[in-house]
């Protein structure tokens, strides 16, 4: 399957600062990166879909102001958590798809956020 | 809104017999359906795809769709330790070729020794 490249793949960082976490497709052009959150033992949750060059379509309820997207390219997703607080620590996990490649949603390797 | 539905377990077989984990959904026209493995702090991986009636066979994994009901299974035949994980099973949200996929749940699988 496809490969997508997520990191850092741990972080730690003080509350109030931001953290950026890169989300790269090696191996297709990725038109479409979700990005997800995943608290112990639960499911993934949908936090956004990114198209490339467009605005991030968040799902209700994910404040847009703290959790920043950009796909500025068909290779390149980022997400930054600004104002990190301990309840946003989680792990979060990208995944990429492409147009014409099925439906099928391949993940990177998810990163493990804890804000102290 | 289509909704994917599991038990969420966990499910206990003992090493060597076959573990079957099943899941049900909303969308009668849904087309083609996905299972991910999700080991423990780590992301899932896709295992199967499926995408029309009857069985797919891969390996020790064997996926098998029944539109009519509305249901997908995942059959693991001679289970190992190293089977023991998360499953999820997933379907496309909408129709276009980069829909978010909707997850169920998960079912927690412990395969026994």
């Amino acid at each position: 399957g496809a490969v997508v490249s997520q990191h850092p793949s741990r972080v730690i960082c003080k509350s109030g600062t931001s953290v950026k976490i890169e989300c790269r497709s090696l191996d297709f052009q990725a038109t479409t990166m979700f990005w997800y959150r995943q608290f112990p033992k639960q499911s993934l949750m949908l936090m956004a879909t990114s198209n490339e060059g467009s605005k991030a379509t968040y799902e209700q309820g994910v404040e847009k102001d703290k959790f920043l997207i950009n796909h500025a390219s068909l290779t390149l997703s980022t997400l930054t958590v600004t104002s990190a607080h301990p309840e946003d620590s989680s792990f979060y996990i990208c995944s990429g798809q492409s147009w014409g490649a099925g439906t099928e949603a391949f993940f990177g390797q998810g990163t493990r956020l804890t804000v102290v | 809104q289509k909704e994917v539905e599991q038990n969420s377990g966990p499910l206990s077989v003992p090493e060597g017999a076959i573990a079957s984990l099943n899941c049900t959904y909303s969308d009668r026209v849904s087309q083609s359906f996905f299972w991910y493995r999700q080991y423990s702090g780590k992301s899932p991986e896709l295992i199967m795809s499926i995408y029309s009636n009857g069985d797919k066979e891969d390996g020790r994994f064997t996926a098998q769709l029944n539109k009519a009901s509305q249901y997908v299974s995942l059959l693991i035949r001679d289970s190992q330790p190293s089977d023991s994980a998360t499953y999820l099973c997933a379907a496309p949200g909408s129709y276009s070729s980069a829909s978010k996929i909707i997850f169920g749940s998960g079912t927690r699988l412990s395969i026994r020794p």
